[in-house]
């Protein structure tokens, strides 16, 4: 069974600083890794997808890398801004059934 | 605009009181997809459709129901509402539930229920 782990839990950083969030997953075996973003009390948006045969995509000052063979991914965040705060969840999908197995996220504060 | 519609974002209901939550798109995707989430926890998968197939996870509780009566909508039904039902549950969509890009998500701004 496929189990997703993002570290750290909660950062809390200044405006301005370059980031990485972590996220791991146990059976490498994976069709695609999808970043996604949480504001308080609503729903997931889409941030980059990441397909098995491609190391990274990048979106603006969002950059996602993929490891399969270790079986991580991060998310760098360049220069961050306290619109970036916000919960940031990966989810792995692989296996047969192709449903995506979600981490519990990583909780960004960043302050001015 | 929004493409998946959740309605209504925040519900109130009575312990035991039957509640519908509905979801709805514009994407004409065959995949739709219902999560319960509870606080800083991942979400968790409930039931999904692939068209008019439907696929329940094996812990989803029988008091959880979903019909998918046509492809733009999607219901969830909570027959008696416990107080451990209080969360976030979140509606997405996918074009295809294969390997790749087809299979990117689509989420709703999700419904806030409550259970007094």
């Amino acid at each position: 069974k496929q189990e997703v782990t993002q570290i750290p839990a909660a950062l809390s950083v200044p405006e301005g600083e370059n980031l990485v969030l972590n996220c791991s997953f146990t059976d490498s075996a994976i069709y695609n890794l999808q970043w996604f973003r949480q504001d308080p009390g609503k729903g997931l948006t889409s941030l980059l997808l990441i397909q098995s045969s491609q190391r990274e995509q990048t979106s603006g000052r969002l950059n996602a890398s993929l490891d399969k063979s270790s079986g991580r991914s991060t998310l760098y965040i360049a220069a961050s801004q306290p619109g970036d705060s916000a919960t940031y969840l990966c989810a792995v999908q692989s296996g047969g059934s192709y449903i995506p197995t979600f981490g519990r996220g990583t909780s960004l504060i960043v302050h001015p | 605009d929004a493409m998946v519609i959740q309605n209504p974002r925040y519900q109130v209901t009575q312990f035991g009181k039957p509640v519908t939550l509905s979801c709805s798109q514009t994407l004409n995707h065959n995949v739709m997809y219902w999560y319960q989430q509870k606080s800083s926890q991942a979400p968790k998968l409930l039931f999904h459709y692939y068209d008019k197939d439907f696929n329940n996870e094996a812990d989803t509780p029988d008091n959880f129901q979903s019909r998918r009566p046509n492809t733009s909508f999607c219901f969830l039904d909570i027959r008696s509402p416990g107080l451990g039902d209080a969360a976030m549950y979140l509606c997405a969509t996918s074009r295809d539930n294969r390997g790749g890009a087809k299979n990117i998500q689509y989420f709703g701004a999700g419904t806030r229920l409550s259970v007094l």
